[in-house]
C-alpha cells in the first residue's frame, strides 16, 4: 500500500530533550515536506526536501533540522524542544515538485513539550 | 494578505443535502494548482480534489466537485448528498507557481463541517 510513515504517532517530552520524528514513504516520490498545524494557523511548511541530499527552509524553520540521506526517509529533528513547539506535525510527499502536485500526507505526530 | 482565506469557520448540512465550502485565493501567478484535503477527527490529512489554474472544466471527484471561478479568485468545494462521514474539518489550499512557490503548499485556516442526520 502507498503510504507515508510517520513515527511516533504521540510523544509527550520534556524541554531541552532532543527527539526525532520519523518520516518514510514508500512512493519513490522526489518531494517531502514537513509541516506543523496550529489552531486557527492551518498548516505552515517546516522544511522540505526536492531530492536527496536538497533540502530548504520553509516558513517556519526555526529550532528545527531535518535531513535527506535516502530518497524515503525525511526525519525531522528537534535538537532542543520548547513548549512552543507542542504540536501535530505532519510529514508529506509528491512525486515531484510543480503546481499539480498533491501531497499525501502522514497520519501525524502529536507533540507535546513539558 | 491571506494567500488562502476560507471565512466559514464552521457550517452545519442535513445528510443527503449538498453544501459549498468557500475558498478564495490570492496570487499573482499564472500557473498554480488548487486542492482540498479533509481531516477527521482522527487527524489524518486525505487529499480531495484538484483544480489547476489552466483547466478550464471544473473538477470532479465522486461526490466532491470544484466551482472554480478564475476571474473570482475562488475555489468553492461543492459536497453533493451529505453523508455522517463528511463530517470533518476541510482545508483548502494553493501550490503557487513562481519563486519556488510551488514547494509548498500554502493553507486555509479551514471549515469544521458537520452533518446532522
Amino acid at each position: 500500500e502507498a503510504q507515508v510513515t510517520q513515527n511516533p504517532r504521540y510523544l509527550i517530552t520534556v524541554t531541552g530533550k532532543k527527539l526525532t520524528v520519523t518520516c518514510s514513504q514508500n512512493m519513490n516520490h522526489e518531494y517531502m515536506s514537513w509541516y506543523r498545524q496550529d489552531p486557527g494557523l492551518g498548516l505552515r511548511q517546516i522544511y522540505y526536501s526536492m531530492n536527496v541530499e536538497v533540502t530548504d527552509k520553509g516558513d517556519v524553520p526555526e529550532g528545527y533540522k531535518v535531513s535527506r540521506k535516502e530518497k524515503r526517509n525525511f526525519p525531522l529533528i528537534l535538537e532542543s524542544p520548547s513548549p512552543n513547539q507542542t504540536s501535530l506535525y505532519f510529514c508529506a510527499s509528491s512525486p515531484r515538485t510543480g503546481v499539480n502536485q498533491p501531497q499525501h500526507f502522514g497520519d501525524g505526530t502529536r507533540l507535546s513539550i513539558l | 494578505a491571506q494567500k488562502i482565506t476560507q471565512t466559514q469557520p464552521g457550517m452545519f448540512v442535513q445528510e443527503k443535502e449538498a453544501v459549498t465550502l468557500d475558498c478564495t485565493y490570492d496570487t499573482s501567478d499564472q500557473s498554480y494548482g488548487l486542492f482540498w484535503y479533509k481531516q477527521p477527527s482522527s487527524g489524518e490529512m486525505i487529499f480531495l480534489i484538484y483544480q489547476g489554474s489552466y483547466d478550464e472544466q471544473n473538477a470532479t471527484e465522486g461526490r466532491y466537485s470544484l466551482n472554480f471561478q478564475k476571474a473570482r479568485k475562488s475555489a468553492n468545494l461543492v459536497i453533493s448528498a451529505s453523508q455522517l462521514g463528511d463530517s470533518a474539518m476541510y482545508f483548502c489550499a494553493m501550490r503557487e507557481g513562481g519563486s519556488g512557490g510551488y514547494n509548498k503548499l500554502i493553507f486555509g485556516a479551514g471549515t469544521r463541517l458537520a452533518v446532522h442526520p
